[in-house]
């Protein structure tokens, strides 16, 4: 059965101190790995989509990384208004239904 | 432009209402998503169409009747709903070429009383 499992729960940050959100997955045959950025009562934003392992993609304070069992969502200095959920996802080759994790909620104090 | 649609932003109904919500894309995307969202949990799929007919149907409740009348468009058709449909409901669309990222729209926020 695909899965996946997104840690820690909820991560507390200072400004500027950098960490890593991680995203264990098991899936038949992995047809994409996707990151995205939820604020409260909004919907998912997209941030990025990988393919295979090895991949990775940046965007501003963000780098996302794949390995053949997880994705790691590096945020490199973060500031207070990077606080929101990171939802991770995964799709097989075998449809339409896309895995979700359960979310880290990241919190940035200033 | 990866802008998904959705209206209204806010629905509250009684449950004997009937009530739709819309989603709408301009991307010429072919594959539409339905989710519902409860507080602190991830998306949970409803509905897929796939050039336009429906081929995901997990298990909804009757009392909720996807339509897709044409390419860009979607509606969630509500009825006799219960307290516990409360939820954000998010409408999603991906291109439907094997290159499947999906793109949300804002979400409806759905208050049943």
């Amino acid at each position: 059965e695909d899965q996946v499992t997104q840690s820690p729960e909820a991560l507390r940050l200072q400004e500027g101190e950098s960490s890593s959100l991680n995203c264990s997955y098991t899936v038949s045959g992995l047809r994409g790995l996707f990151w995205y950025r939820q604020d409260p009562g909004k919907g998912p934003e997209f941030l990025f989509t990988l393919y295979s392992a090895g991949e990775e993609k940046e965007k501003e304070r963000l780098k996302a990384t794949l390995t053949k069992k997880e994705s790691f969502l590096h945020i490199t200095a973060p500031k207070p208004e990077d606080s929101a959920t990171y939802l991770c996802a995964v799709r097989n080759t075998g449809g339409f239904k896309t895995i979700f994790g359960a979310g880290t909620r990241l919190f940035v104090k200033a | 432009d990866t802008e998904v649609t959705q209206t209204p932003k806010h629905l509250v109904m009684g449950m004997t209402n009937k009530k739709s919500l819309k989603c709408e894309q301009h991307m010429g995307h072919r594959a539409m998503y339905w989710y519902k969202q409860k507080a602190k949990k991830p998306p949970e799929l409803m509905f897929v169409y796939s050039y336009e007919k429906l081929s995901i149907n997990e298990s909804v409740p009757s009392r909720f009747s996807p339509e897709c009348p044409n390419s860009s468009l979607l509606n969630l058709h509500l009825h006799a709903l219960q307290p516990e449909d409360s939820a954000l409901y998010l409408c999603a669309s991906s291109p439907g070429t094997g290159e499947e990222t999906q793109y949300f729209g804002p979400g409806t926020r759905l208050l049943v009383l």
